[in-house]
């Protein structure tokens, strides 16, 4: 079964401090990912899209890694700001079939000042 | 601002009444989805469409219906309600690429007493 797991649940940091996320997937064979932002009562948004070509992609302050060879992700958030308080949700695609995406649980970021 | 419409954002209802909540989109997408969200979970496919008079169930066992007779418009119907209906419902839309970012509504936060 195609799972996507994250990591840590939650994390709370300083303002001005930088943070990574995880992201741990099974999805196979791989299209792509994307991590989205959720803040509290919206859905979520797009921040980046990964291929499987692509090893690393920068949105603004986002950073998004991938390792396709060991299924791995991570989202790296510079100098956090009071407005990156939000959901961070890994999402996966496979190739192939109906191209439902895979969601993650999520991390629950809280910025403080 | 992704062009989707969710309604009504907020809806508390009784035990046992119908309820149909409404999703449109003005981008052409031919994919349509639904997602349950507990807070603090991960969101659930609950049912998806890729096209007009297409519609098929996602991995959530859900009591609930949707139609797809105009590409823009996704209604769910819930045909008795329970306390266990509880939840945050988003819709989300897409293009047929399987790289195209899924854009999501605001969210109906359903209450049933």
């Amino acid at each position: 079964k195609n799972q996507v797991e994250q990591s840590p649940q939650s994390l709370i940091i300083l303002e001005g401090k930088n943070c990574t996320l995880q992201c741990n997937y099974t999805v196979s064979p791989f299209s792509n990912l994307r991590w989205y932002k959720q803040d509290t009562g919206r859905g979520p948004v797009s921040l980046t899209i990964m291929t499987f070509s692509e090893n690393t992609k920068s949105n603004g302050r986002y950073t998004a890694t991938l390792d396709a060879d060991t299924k791995q992700s991570s989202l790296h958030i510079t100098a956090s700001q009071l407005s990156d308080s939000a959901s961070y949700i890994c999402v996966v695609s496979g190739r192939g079939g109906s191209y439902i995406p895979t969601f993650g649980r999520g991390t629950s970021l809280i910025v403080h000042p | 601002e992704a062009d989707i419409y969710q309604t009504p954002r907020y809806l508390v209802i009784g035990t046992g009444k119908k309820i149909t909540l409404e999703c449109s989109q003005t981008m052409g997408h031919d994919k349509m989805y639904w997602y349950q969200q507990d807070p603090g979970m991960e969101l659930h496919l609950i049912h998806y469409s890729y096209g007009v008079n297409s519609t098929e169930k996602g991995d959530l066992s859900s009591e609930s219906t949707v139609s797809r007779i105009r590409t823009e418009h996704f209604p769910l119907t819930l045909e008795s309600a329970r306390p266990s209906h509880t939840s945050q419902y988003l819709c989300a839309s897409s293009d047929t690429d399987p790289n195209n970012e899924q854009f999501f509504g605001p969210g109906t936060r359903l209450t049933v007493l």
